[in-house]
Order: structure tokens, then sequence, then C-alpha cells
């Protein structure tokens, strides 16, 4: 246990279904991240929030919408997804974002699109 | 954009062997984190490092932090069964919040 839970850990969804995936941190840290694992392909950044606002959007599709009302909370909100969406979505949270804290990573939403 | 290559991409070894990944960055990194993600799991912090040239242990696992800030390595001395998994490095480019995870080494240690 690592203090970051997510929900649900399995999500099979239709490309016109419309899904949210939940994060929630209990260590009081201040930065959350939502990252996609693919197979054969690194770890890739989504977004970056701190203290609730959003510091980064590594050029994320409009169909992928997160919202982070608190700290210790970050959605991500899916519609119309592709096929190859298909991924592990995993969330972190570290104690700030800057000077190199390290992220604590939940275990992942396994989704799959049909 | 920015990138960072990790080689080898999988590495199989006899239990007992040792076993090394390399990480390299297209750009100077402020500091590079490393992260083991165990099969079906998530990934775990390792270690820090911030310097030029800083090198730091953790056991049978050995990391170090290239001169130029460009390159890092992870060296695991006589690897253990428990050594299974995917082992990522992170680098973070100064006056960004993004970190960069490198392409990943999957090890494999053979009882």
């Amino acid at each position: 246990e690592t203090g970051v839970t997510q929900t649900p850990r399995h999500l099979v969804m239709g490309m016109t279904n419309k899904k949210s995936l939940k994060c929630e941190q209990h260590l009081g840290h201040n930065a959350m991240y939502w990252y996609k694992q693919s197979a054969k392909k690194p770890l890739e950044l989504m977004f970056v929030y701190n203290f609730k606002e959003q510091t980064e959007n590594n050029s994320v599709p409009s169909r992928f919408s997160p919202e982070c009302p608190n700290s210790s909370h970050l959605f991500l909100h899916l519609h119309t997804l592709q096929p190859e969406d298909s991924a592990l979505y995993l969330c972190a949270s570290s104690q700030d974002v800057e000077a190199g804290y390290e992220q604590y990573f939940g275990p992942g939403t396994r989704l799959t699109v049909t | 954009g920015q990138q960072v290559m990790q080689i080898p991409q999988y590495q199989h070894v006899q239990e007992g062997e040792d076993f090394t990944t390399y990480c390299n960055s297209s750009t100077t990194l402020s500091n590079i984190q490393w992260y083991k993600q165990r099969p079906g799991g998530h990934p775990v912090f390792l270690i820090q490092l911030v310097k030029s040239g800083e090198v730091k242990k953790q056991k049978r696992l050995t990391f170090q932090f290239g001169e130029a800030k460009k390159n890092s390595s992870l060296h695991i001395t006589a690897t253990q069964t428990t050594d299974v998994g995917t082992y990522f490095c992170a680098g973070l480019t100064s006056g960004t919040y993004k970190y960069i995870f490198g392409t990943g080494t999957r090890l494999k240690v053979l009882a």
C-alpha cells in the first residue's frame, strides 16, 4: 500500500460510453499526476496538478478530461475513447512538483476500450 | 522533444549474475529518479540523484549520475529472483514539472 488508491481497478467501456477514473491520496501531498502506460511504450505523463491547479497538460486529446476538486482527489473523465486508448492508467502523488520529490503511484486502472 | 532512452530493453540473467541498465537523456537533467515495477504492479520509487557524478548505493544496487547529468546507470550485484521487474529512470529538466520516463529495462532472473 502506497497511500494512493484508484478505482475502478478494471474498466471495459465502449467507444460511446462516458466513464470516470478516480484517484485518492492519503499522504497529504500537494501534487497529483495522471500517467498512461501502454504495452511496449514508456510511461506517458498526461496531466499534473499542484495545489489543485493544472500545471501540465501533455498534449492530451480532449476526450480525456481531468478534474482535481482538492489536493487529495483526482479524476479522469473519459468520453468517446478509441481502442488505442486501452492501457493502464496510473495516478501518482508527490509532496510538491518542484525539487524532485518522489512520486507514489497507485495500483492503476486497467482500461479496455471495445 | 526530450527523450530518455534505456538500454537494454530486456535482460535475462542467471541468479547470482550482475545486471546493469543505462539511461540516456537528450537534454541535461536537474535530477533523475529510478523506479521498479514488478510484473502486474505499479512503479515504486527507488532513489533520486541530483549532483553531477553522484553515486548512491542501496544494498546490492548502485546508482550513478553522469558528470554531464545526461545519463545514469543502475547496477545490481549478484541478482536474486526478487529483482525481477522493469526498471525505469525518470528525468526532470530544470524549469519544468514534467518527469520524462525512460523506456524501461525488463529484468528476468533465472533460478
